[in-house]
């Protein structure tokens, strides 16, 4: 079926780094993005892994695949509180193209 | 090179009514997405369209529609609104269609039914 999960919450402390994790079920997928929303405004795509790959890095994000695990996870270096979001992982459904499947969503709050 | 764009930012209506999204692709942009945003099931894929064609569909019930212009702009459509139709609304697009190219959010359209 199709379900991608992630935990609700996650606080941290301004200059430290966040890891924000994901499973998913579709092992067929064949690509898995990271979007970003802030309050009142729409999803921002902040990055995407293909499934070939074990990591990627984009300055101060991070994302690394675990195939076998269908495991995901997003760190943010040097965390700041304009990085207070919530932050979506999602997954390509193999059978429909551009059809995204989305998580629950983590919120991600940076205390200064 | 602007982004998504969908109109209006906020909507509200009464049972039973129907209403009428629109979303402006970013230019060059062929294919556009919908999905809802609830706080109680998330974000979840309504339908895509291609080249003015339905694609893709999610399960939803029939009196959500849309359509597709020649120019890539989309239009979605809620007939008999039911309260539970209460959401962000959300489109997107991708340049081709093809599978490596990551789609763009616009900001939604807040569809509040009394």
């Amino acid at each position: 079926g199709e379900d991608v999960e992630q935990s609700l919450f996650l606080s941290v402390r301004e200059g430290d780094s966040s890891v924000i994790n994901c499973t998913y079920t579709d092992s067929s997928s064949t690509y898995l993005y990271w979007y970003k929303q802030e309050p009142g405004a729409g999803l921002q795509l902040l990055t995407y892994i293909f499934s070939n790959m074990d990591m990627k890095q984009d300055q101060r994000l991070t994302v690394l695949l675990n195939k076998k695990d269908k495991h995901l996870s997003l760190r943010i270096a040097d965390t700041q509180t304009g990085d207070s979001a919530i932050y979506f992982c999602a997954e390509l459904n193999s059978g429909a193209t551009n059809k995204l499947i989305f998580g629950t969503g983590t919120l991600l709050a940076v205390q200064p | 090179k602007a982004g998504v764009t969908q109109t209006p930012r906020y909507l509200i209506k009464t049972r039973g009514q129907q209403v009428t999204l629109s979303c402006s692709p970013i230019s060059g942009h062929r294919s556009v997405s919908w999905y809802q945003q609830t706080p109680g099931q998330g974000l979840q894929f309504l339908f895509e369209y291609f080249s003015e064609t339905q694609r893709n569909k999610g399960n939803f019930p029939g009196r959500f529609s849309g359509r597709q212009f020649s120019n890539s702009r989309s239009e979605m459509n809620v007939s008999t609104l039911e309260l539970g139709d209460s959401a962000l609304y959300l489109c997107a697009s991708s340049f081709t269609g093809e599978s490596h190219q990551p789609q763009h959010f616009g900001d939604g359209t807040r569809l509040s039914i009394l």
